[in-house]
């Protein structure tokens, strides 16, 4: 069964810490995406990746980079973590063809304290 | 940026009922699609909509798309409770980069 896999499903980090979050697929997908998810706000794009080593930015990518050292491999990190940064984070990957949906992962519930 | 606004953003219906979500976007987009979550989880793709088509059908899911209008509808038929949750339309203006909407949450009862 494919699947987009989170590393963790809750996290809980002080304000000021440096914060990774990761998501691996094992579908050879090409793309893959950052969101995060906040109530009344909807899925809001953070960064993406069409490739290894490429990233481009999303709607909100300020507090966050990115790093896909490898294909099936896409970390987000949160450089010094902040109390506005406490949301549901979710990965997706998607195949470069633009006809099929994405795949995503079961999310990352992260609060900053 | 938000492009997709579905509407109601709440639903509640018996088991049975048809449920109907629509969906308003702004620009012009290579595809629509719509996506289920259940509460806490991940999404999950339902279906997906060209810009040249005009309705689609997926087992008791169906999706119009008025590309005039702007707007899509998901219809869901004999609803289950099974169904209830969240579901956001989502569009593809390129590039492979999907734009979601705030969401509907749908709630059927028995």
């Amino acid at each position: 069964d494919v699947k987009v896999t989170q590393s963790s499903r809750y996290l809980v980090k002080r304000t000021g810490e440096k914060v990774f979050l990761e998501c691996v697929q094992d579908m050879d997908h090409e793309n893959m995406f950052w969101y995060r998810q906040d109530p009344g706000l909807g899925l809001r794009l953070i960064y993406f990746s069409y490739d290894v080593k490429m990233k481009e930015k999303g709607d909100i990518p300020e507090g966050y980079s990115v790093s896909r050292e490898k294909k099936e491999r896409f970390s987000l990190i949160l450089e010094s973590a902040s109390t506005n940064q406490t949301s549901m984070y979710l990965c997706a990957s998607s195949p470069s063809r633009s006809l099929y949906g994405y795949t995503f992962g079961s999310g990352t519930r992260l609060t900053v304290v | 940026s938000q492009q997709g606004e579905e509407d109601p953003q709440a639903l509640s219906i018996q088991e049975g009922e048809n449920a109907t979500m629509n969906c308003s976007y702004k620009t012009s987009i290579n595809n629509l699609q719509w996506y289920r979550q259940n509460s806490g989880r991940g999404l999950v793709h339902l279906i997906l909509i060209r810009s040249n088509e005009r309705e689609k059908h997926s087992g008791r899911l169906r999706v119009t798309l008025d590309t005039s209008k702007k707007s899509s509808s998901l219809l869901i038929t004999a609803s289950r409770a099974a169904d209830t949750a969240s579901y956001f339309c989502a569009t593809d203006a390129g590039f492979q980069k999907l734009v979601f909407g705030t969401g509907t949450r749908l709630l059927v009862s028995p």
